[in-house]
């Protein structure tokens, strides 16, 4: 099992609708998750980070957290064609220098 | 003011050559990072440092060799490029260990 994974997508939502982005983590230790958005050549960006079991919001952004389960979201309402990027879930590794291991990635396309 | 920056953001050289990659982050942050991308878009560690100590080493190959000679500034020197080191390689920092990450522009490598 890969330690973190997302569906590659694309994901495809019309404008204004929720989009939901999943991952999962293979590490039970795991105690921080970070969301980050990347647009075609470009850099990562940091957007949400969410540390205990349940939602938190920001804006247009909602994560959710179940460790029990491994699984963590992002949620985005009202998405917006500027919405349109790849979602990179990082699941930090807490034994190991507490680096940040990333999944492959959710391609998400909003459509106008 | 770029937070993190990286040098030279292109690089086209020839298989056997030696280059250096650029990286100086003034956001005061403790821990600073290695990443490469790969084609298929996904993000994997290469080394961490802390306040200049090396704290995580990857399977890299030896050709590939990071000096950090402050907090501030993290370099890496690759020797005798392959073709499969083409790539997109992030810098990046975080305040401190398992923070979010602050990442550069990244530098695209083309091994010819």
């Amino acid at each position: 099992q890969k330690e973190v994974e997302q569906n590659s997508g694309p994901l495809s939502v019309p404008e204004g609708a929720i989009a939901s982005l999943n991952c999962t983590y293979s590490d039970r230790g795991s105690q921080s998750f970070f969301w980050y958005r990347q647009y075609s050549g470009k850099s990562p960006e940091l957007i949400m980070s969410i540390y205990s079991n349940g939602d938190k919001e920001d804006g247009r952004f909602t994560a959710q957290l179940n460790k029990a389960s491994q699984y963590v979201s992002l949620l985005i309402r009202d998405s917006q064609p500027s919405d349109s990027a790849t979602y990179l879930c990082a699941v930090n590794r807490e034994n190991y220098g507490q680096n940040f291991v990333f999944g492959p990635g959710t391609r998400l396309s909003v459509l106008p | 003011d770029t937070a993190v920056s990286q040098t030279p953001k292109y690089l086209v050289t020839q298989m056997g050559n030696d280059k250096s990659i650029k990286c100086e982050q003034n956001l005061g942050h403790d821990t600073m990072y290695w990443y490469k991308q790969d084609s298929k878009k996904f993000l994997k560690i290469m080394f961490s440092y802390n306040n200049k100590e090396l704290i995580i080493n990857e399977t890299v190959p030896n050709r590939f060799s990071p000096k950090s000679p402050d907090k501030a500034h993290l370099n890496l020197h690759i020797n005798s490029l392959e073709l499969g080191d083409s790539a997109v390689y992030f810098c990046a920092s975080s305040l401190r260990q398992g923070g979010g990450y602050t990442f550069g522009s990244g530098t695209r490598l083309t091994v010819v």
